[in-house]
């Protein structure tokens, strides 16, 4: 069954240092999506991408926050100088957005923990 | 603003029970609600979607309940099992706009004792 997948599971940086988060989300989908969750709190909206541009972005994605598709699959989160509040769970999810079954259905990716040193 | 609550906050049950989970919203003007699992350190697993005309879900031994005029949804499981044992995460979608983002709960943590 198709997955999204995200890569490095886990990341630790040093504060102020860029970091670049992966995600290949499911073939096929058209709407691309990145989640944070700081730990034991709820898991927020952070920026949601179609069309190779960014169609909604919440208050905490910020101008240190950036997201791009270099290519057909993968779909990358880019933190350009971390803090310490930086660090929690990113998710990354995919959305077919075709009509048919399952088209308003996201779908996670593993994770990736960033811990901001 | 949307606010999505879940309860409890935590919940232990023996093996074999039969136990229902809570959500709640304060927008009662949603697309879809989208329940989850999480499993400790780990991404979120979908369970069941339900949209805004729909009343129910069932997957297995899983049905989830959207009553949407009064911004509650349940999720039923059945003759619950150790493996059961997870955070369960209820997420909506409000109406309007095409970005599909969602909203989560904090959650549930559940706990099926053998």
């Amino acid at each position: 069954e198709p997955e999204v997948t995200q890569t490095p599971s886990h990341q630790v940086t040093q504060m102020g240092q860029e970091v670049i988060l992966r995600c290949v989300p499911i073939s096929n989908h058209l709407y691309f999506y990145w989640y944070r969750q700081i730990l034991g709190q709820k898991v927020e909206f952070l920026v949601s991408f179609y069309n190779n541009e960014i169609s909604e972005k919440s208050e905490i994605f910020d101008d240190q926050f950036s997201v791009e598709r270099p290519d057909g699959s993968n779909f990358t989160l880019k933190i350009r100088s971390t803090k310490l509040e930086d660090s929690a769970m990113y998710f990354c999810a995919s959305r077919p957005g075709l009509p048919g079954s399952g088209l308003n259905e996201q779908f996670f990716g593993p994770g990736t923990r960033l811990t901001v040193l | 603003k949307q606010e999505v609550t879940q309860i409890p906050a935590a919940l232990s049950v023996p093996e074999g029970e039969n136990l229902v989970l809570n959500c709640s919203f304060t927008d009662s003007a949603i697309y879809n609600l989208q329940w989850f699992r999480q499993d400790p350190g780990k991404g979120l697993t979908s369970l069941l979607l339900i949209q805004s005309s729909q009343r129910e879900q069932t997957s297995g031994r899983l049905n989830a309940s959207l009553d949407k005029s009064s911004g509650r949804s349940t999720l039923y499981i059945a003759a619950s099992q150790p493996g059961d044992s997870a955070t369960y995460l209820c997420a909506v979608k409000n109406s309007g706009g095409s970005n599909y983002k969602l909203t989560f709960g904090k959650g549930t943590l559940l706990t099926v004792n053998p």
